[in-house]
């Protein structure tokens, strides 16, 4: 397996301009989660989804922010409109349902730079 | 919810010389604790967990432990190399149907050859 896929691996865009983010959880993983990470306040849960179903949303910071996953295999988190306050790390990890507690593994994330 | 604490947040070490880095956390609820390490540029990684029903366990040069009742967990890393420098980080999960993670806010550990 090819673990978390995330895309882009770095995205520079325009204050007001709307991104998306793109996340391809490992096969068979039913919980998906997305984090936001930067020097100031480190690792943020934003959005969990279990079974394609969002479960914990107080993470994400204002209504400019929203997330989807469609089916198993894909998830989009989407900034609109985008600010340069958003610029980030945005991390992408999944985990399996097969134990209570199992290890979240990390995409190699996405670099949002917002100017 | 969950809140997890972690100290220091930077830590030096000579090559050789042992690390710890400690962790709190507030939920009593909370039964599973992972550390990862992330490298500069990189994702986290999973380096050893431990669950609340034991109080240490050990991977080589890496162990942690767990005090339930002070509600703290700590890593130790014996015998550092210069590729251990990362950032680490803790985390917490309570039982149940919330199976988020809560991160400490870090430890950038530099081991000076």
């Amino acid at each position: 397996d090819a673990g978390v896929i995330q895309s882009p691996r770095h995205e520079v865009t325009e204050m007001g301009q709307e991104v998306t983010l793109r996340c391809k959880p490992i096969s068979g993983h039913n919980s998906l989660f997305w984090y936001r990470q930067t020097m100031m306040r480190g690792l943020e849960l934003l959005i969990y989804f279990n079974n394609n179903v969002p479960i914990d949303d107080s993470g994400m910071p204002e209504d400019r922010f929203s997330a989807k996953m469609p089916n198993a295999s894909f998830s989009t988190l989407k900034i609109q409109p985008s600010e340069p306050r958003d610029s980030a790390v945005y991390f992408c990890a999944s985990s399996h349902p097969r134990t209570p507690d199992t290890e979240a593994f990390f995409g190699q994330g996405t670099r949002l730079t917002v100017v | 919810g969950e809140n997890v604490e972690q100290h220091p947040s930077t830590l030096s070490v000579q090559e050789g010389d042992s690390a710890v880095i400690k962790c709190t956390y507030s939920d009593s609820a909370s039964n599973y604790f992972p550390w990862y390490k992330q490298e500069l540029g990189k994702r986290p990684q999973l380096i050893i967990d431990i669950r609340s029903n034991v109080g240490e366990k050990k991977d080589q040069r890496i162990a942690v432990t767990l005090n339930k009742t002070a509600k703290h967990f700590s890593l130790h890393i014996t015998e550092t190399q210069p590729e251990d420098s990362a950032v680490y980080f803790c985390a917490a999960r309570t039982s149940g149907s919330a199976r988020q993670l809560t991160f400490g806010s870090g430890t950038q550990l530099t081991v000076l050859p």
